[in-house]
């Protein structure tokens, strides 16, 4: 079973608080995402990488960044969080880039930006 | 407009109810088609990948209408555990993996 940690389940920050979430997969998978999920919105893509210390823009990237320097472990930075980045925030991993690639979600950590 | 759209619901259906979601897409270039569950509170998980034929999984059934750009999914004989948040999922090939999530279709089944 492919298993996919997200490092919370909550978290309430402040307005200019640096945020870490992290991430860890245990399936070796090349690729890793981060989403966020607001009601009405569905799932947006912020950020994904590839392999190893690449990472590429998804749909909404601003005020966030990425780190992965290792295969298994991905993380998502808020440099300085702010109130409308109060959200779900969604880890993903998949195995390859084929467009019938199943991606494996972890549980989600529900942040709270005051 | 939205990249996939779906019906938000609430659909509240007794149990063993017929029960069908609809969804459509903007991108004809959208090459791969899956519907993902998604309980309360949890993460989404793929129910099931849509075929231009059309497929089936026990009580659940996909269909694809590439002309149409659009998805369904069936469920017959609705269980209470059926109860969830279904969501659409297109994939355009850019280089990567691409999902484009539509914002899901809430069920409630009662007994």
């Amino acid at each position: 079973d492919v298993k996919v940690t997200q490092s919370s389940r909550y978290l309430v920050k402040r307005t200019g608080e640096k945020v870490f979430l992290e991430c860890v997969q245990d399936m070796d998978h090349e690729n890793m995402f981060w989403y966020r999920q607001d009601p009405g919105l569905g799932l947006r893509l912020i950020y994904f990488s590839y392999d190893v210390k690449m990472k590429e823009k998804g749909d909404i990237p601003e005020g966030y960044s990425v780190s992965r320097e290792k295969k298994e472990r991905f993380s998502l930075i808020l440099e300085s969080a702010s109130t409308n980045q109060t959200s779900m925030y969604l880890c993903a991993s998949s195995l390859g880039t084929g467009v019938a690639e199943t991606q494996y979600f972890g549980p989600g950590t529900r942040l709270l930006v005051l | 407009r939205k990249e996939v759209e779906q019906d938000p619901g609430p659909f509240n259906v007794p149990e063993g109810a017929t029960v069908a979601f609809n969804c459509t897409y903007s991108n004809s270039a959208s090459q791969s088609f899956f519907w993902y569950r998604q309980d309360c509170r949890k993460e989404p998980k793929l129910l099931m990948s849509v075929y231009s034929s059309g497929n089936e999984d026990g009580r659940f059934t996909a269909q694809l209408n590439r002309a149409s750009q659009y998805i369904s999914l069936l469920i017959r004989d609705s269980k209470l555990s059926d109860s969830a948040t279904y969501l659409c999922v297109v994939t355009v090939s850019g280089g990567y993996n691409k999902l484009i999530f539509g914002a899901g279709t809430r069920l409630a089944v009662h007994p």
